[in-house]
């Protein structure tokens, strides 16, 4: 299937160390979104991309915090200096067109990566 | 702060039975509503959308949308014990992105 594709799946870090999350979209979509899901709650947002152009990053909870999709395609969240309330799962998902009609705004979520700090 | 309230449950009904989710938003501006099902351990899946006053139905699914009241629902005829999840709540917000509830869990007994 041509689904989004996340990876790790899972990914165990020492507090203090860097990760770094990927999100392949779907093929020709243009929006992509990162959230993040704390355990027993829904998720909640952190950036928005259109194309390349990071247009929304007021979800990122901290300036250790970072994502990129410099191609316009496959995008990166980055966590610096990793703390225990990062442990969550982090969902990417991808829309046709954000900024258009309602059918090209339906969005697309892959499996997301649970992210473990220790 | 935009918010979105949903009744987190668990909701247990018969298999059979109608099973009645419920959800108040505080964005006036939001103009789209979806509804998503997600697993235990699994990522939200699309079940409907609605933008406009009044019902849709899809299948078993009927979503009920009422801006003044700023209230979405979702209605779920001959639950099934595969119906059985937690069900996310959420209208786009002015970006483009989904402002999520915490979610309904809903249990289905056979």
């Amino acid at each position: 299937g041509a689904g989004v594709s996340q990876s790790p799946r899972y990914k165990v870090a020492k507090r203090g160390q860097d990760v770094a999350l990927r999100c392949d979209p779907i093929s020709g979509h243009v929006s992509l979104f990162w959230y993040q899901q704390a355990l027993g709650q829904g998720p909640e947002f952190l950036t928005y991309f259109q194309n390349e152009a990071q247009l929304d990053k007021s979800g990122l909870p901290s300036d250790r915090f970072f994502a990129e999709r410099p191609e316009g395609s496959v995008s990166t969240l980055k966590i610096q200096r990793t703390q225990q309330e990062d442990s969550a799962v982090y969902l990417c998902a991808s829309s046709l067109d954000g900024s258009r009609g309602f059918l090209e705004n339906i969005q697309y979520f892959g499996a997301g990566t649970r992210l473990s700090v220790l | 702060q935009k918010e979105v309230e949903q009744n987190s449950g668990p909701l247990s009904v018969p298999e059979g039975a109608i099973a009645s989710l419920n959800c108040t938003y505080s964005d006036r501006g939001s103009q789209s509503f979806f509804w998503y099902r997600q697993y235990s351990g699994k990522s939200p899946e699309l079940i409907m959308f609605i933008y406009s006053n009044g019902d849709k139905e899809d299948g078993r699914f009927t979503a009920q949308l009422n801006k003044a009241s700023q209230y979405v629902s979702l209605l779920i005829r001959d639950s099934q014990p595969s119906d059985s999840a937690t069900y996310l709540c959420a209208p786009r917000g002015s970006q483009g992105n989904l402002i999520f509830g915490k979610g309904t869990k809903l249990s289905v007994k056979p």
